[in-house]
This record gives structure tokens, sequence and C-alpha cells, in this order.
């Protein structure tokens, strides 16, 4: 399976701050790379599609970049709403996998 | 509205069996692949297993290869999960999730539903 790795794995930013998730593949997937929000205590979110597009009605404060082993989520001005834990998920090959998450708490 | 509503979660022994439904509403089901995620106490998250819209075409994770089977029945709009020879490490809470429009990536998340396999 591929293994995805998740940086860092938890992160403190204030209001306003442009913050940058990090999620590495263990091989090539191509751009076939999600991103989710999940807040605690509810479902996931999903933010990101195909490294880079935007899912209806996300914020565009969100943007994905990347391509085969290295990708990253970056918020451009942290808001009180985004804290929760961030996944990043290949679906280049089944099984899917996820990263182990990246905490974001806001100062 | 797209609404996916998990039920048949329980506290269940070790070894035993128990079957998940989620009902789909709010979009045509035999359209989109489903999946299976599920999420230890305090821990991420894993991918179950997927179907694809007829049926056709199925995928387990290793863990729960051989073990669990995932179906549905598109005259009724509803995906499942049979899980047999349930282990400690089963617990979770599982949701159930839809496909974005002409892909099989996870769009639409249910709330989940409990798992807890204790003796």
């Amino acid at each position: 399976d591929i293994q995805m790795t998740q940086s860092p794995s938890t992160l403190s930013a204030s209001v306003g701050d442009r913050v940058t998730i990090t999620c590495r593949a263990s091989q090539s997937i191509n751009y076939w790379l999600a991103w989710y929000q999940q807040r605690p205590g509810k479902a996931p979110n999903l933010l990101i599609y195909k490294a880079s597009s935007l899912e209806t009605g996300v914020p565009s404060r969100f943007s994905g970049s990347g391509s085969g082993t290295e990708f990253t989520l970056t918020i451009s001005s942290l808001q009180p709403d985004d804290f929760g834990t961030y996944y990043c998920q290949q679906y280049s090959n089944f099984a899917y996998t996820f990263g182990q998450g990246t905490k974001l708490e806001i100062k | 509205e797209v609404q996916l509503v998990e039920s048949g979660g329980d506290v269940i022994q070790p070894g035993g069996s128990l079957r998940l439904s989620c009902a789909a509403s709010g979009f045509t089901f035999h359209d989109y692949a489903m999946h299976w995620v599920r999420q230890g106490p305090g821990r991420g998250l894993e991918w179950v297993c997927f179907i694809n819209g007829n049926g056709a075409w199925i995928e387990y994770a290793d863990s729960v290869k051989g073990r669990f089977t995932i179906s549905r029945d598109n005259n009724k709009n509803s995906l499942y999960l049979q899980m047999n020879s349930l282990r400690g490490d089963d617990t979770a809470v599982y949701y159930c999730a839809k496909s974005i429009v002409g892909a099989t990536i996870i769009g639409t998340w249910g709330q989940g539903a409990l798992v807890t396999v204790s003796s």
C-alpha cells in the first residue's frame, strides 16, 4: 500500500496567518490527492481533490498544490472556523490511504 | 440535499458479526460509487472498502479482506457493510461515504455509526 506522511502533526497559528501543511507519498500518485478537514465530533469535509481543485462551496483561502510525491495544503489567511484536523488521502491506487492527520489549533 | 444515514452500530463480542446499513437520499444513488471509512477512538481515518455504482467493482483494505463484505441495493438506495469475525481493533466509528461525480474520490460523508467490539 502507498504510505502517506503529513507534517507537521500539530500546528498552532493565529487568525490571519498563512498556514501550510505538507503531505508526502511513498511513491508517485500523480495528482490523485485529496484534502479533508475534520472538526471534533464531526464527519470529514472534502476541501481539495486532484491535488489543486477546490471543492464547490469551500472558501478560496484554501488551496492545494503538488504532484508526484510532494503536496501542500495552504490556508492563505487563517480564520477561526479553520480549526480541526486535516487529512490528505491518495486515490491513485486501492487501497486508498490517508495521512495520519495534522491538528490545527487557533492561538 | 444529499443525506447519508448510517444505522446498525452496536456493542458486539469478539468473533461476532454485525451489519451496518446506510440509507442514501438526495441524489441518483446508482450513479455513484460508495465507500466505508472508519475511525478508531482518538485515531485517524482508515479507508475500509469501495463499491462502484452497479456493484461490479469492489475493493477492500487488507485489514478487513475476507471478513467484511460491502454490498448495495440500488432499488432501495442503500449501502451495506457485513462485518464478520470482529476483533477489538475493529472498534470504530464507521462512515458511509459517497464519491464525487465522475470519480471515485470521497465527497460526502454520513454522520457515522459506532461499532464497539468488546467482551
